[in-house]
């Protein structure tokens, strides 16, 4: 297993265009996290799913923002209508338990 | 609410000498895990050491020492024999403990430790 995958790396669009991030967890893990990270700061969950039920949403997660996790596999992260303060790195993490995560890469997303 | 502050931005280190990154947090929680994480430039965040907040030994990885007060809600990390591939964005995270945690990290806003050579 490589770890989390994160698709795409990085993804340049246009203000009022949708998004999707997709996020590949390791394969034994059950919990799934996304989290935002803005320049030079530390990173603001969004949401978390255990297999695929999502069990907690942040209030950052507006209502053009929906996750996804069908199956409990891999993860989908869709903006709608995109706003420039979207801009930021899109952190995905998984875990078996609740103690140790490992992150992804990130999907980096500018809105113009 | 839990809250996690890291109250220096930027710090700089030699090469081989010993830096420490100071970090608070508040909680009314008594049980609960604190995490140090590191973001190398362009890189993926990976762990550096956890502590479990009912253990009073500070945990030890390698170069990489804790100092956890909990009465004081302090938990700086201390960073060994600084090498060139320590820079990165060092980050402070509060996790709570139990039955019904959701295992959602609370971060600090980071510091930048640069080591020189």
């Amino acid at each position: 297993d490589t770890g989390v995958s994160q698709d795409p790396r990085h993804k340049i669009t246009k203000r009022g265009q949708n998004v999707t991030f997709r996020c590949d967890p390791i394969s034994e893990h059950n919990r799934l996290y996304w989290y935002r990270q803005t320049l030079g700061q530390g990173p603001e969950f969004l949401t978390y799913f255990q297999n695929e039920a999502q069990l907690e949403k942040s209030r950052l997660l507006s209502d053009r923002f929906s996750a996804e996790r069908p199956k409990g596999s891999f993860s989908t992260l869709e903006i709608q209508r995109t706003e420039q303060g979207d801009s930021a790195m899109y952190l995905c993490a998984s875990s078996l338990s609740s103690s140790g995560y490992t992150f992804g890469s990130g999907t980096r997303l500018t809105v113009v | 609410a839990q809250t996690v502050t890291q109250s220096q931005p930027e710090m700089s280190v030699q090469e081989a000498e010993t830096v420490t990154l100071s970090c608070t947090y508040d909680t009314s929680e008594s049980n609960y895990y604190l995490f140090w994480y590191k973001q190398p430039p362009s890189r993926q965040m990976i762990l550096v050491i956890r502590q479990e907040a009912y253990k009073q030994q500070n945990a030890t990885e390698n170069r990489f020492s804790v100092n956890f007060q909990k009465a004081a809600k302090s938990f700086s990390l201390k960073i060994s024999d600084s090498q060139l591939g320590d820079t990165a964005m060092y980050f402070c995270a509060f996790m709570k403990h139990g039955a019904s945690n959701t295992g959602k990290l609370i971060f600090g806003q980071g510091t930048t430790l640069q080591v020189k050579p």
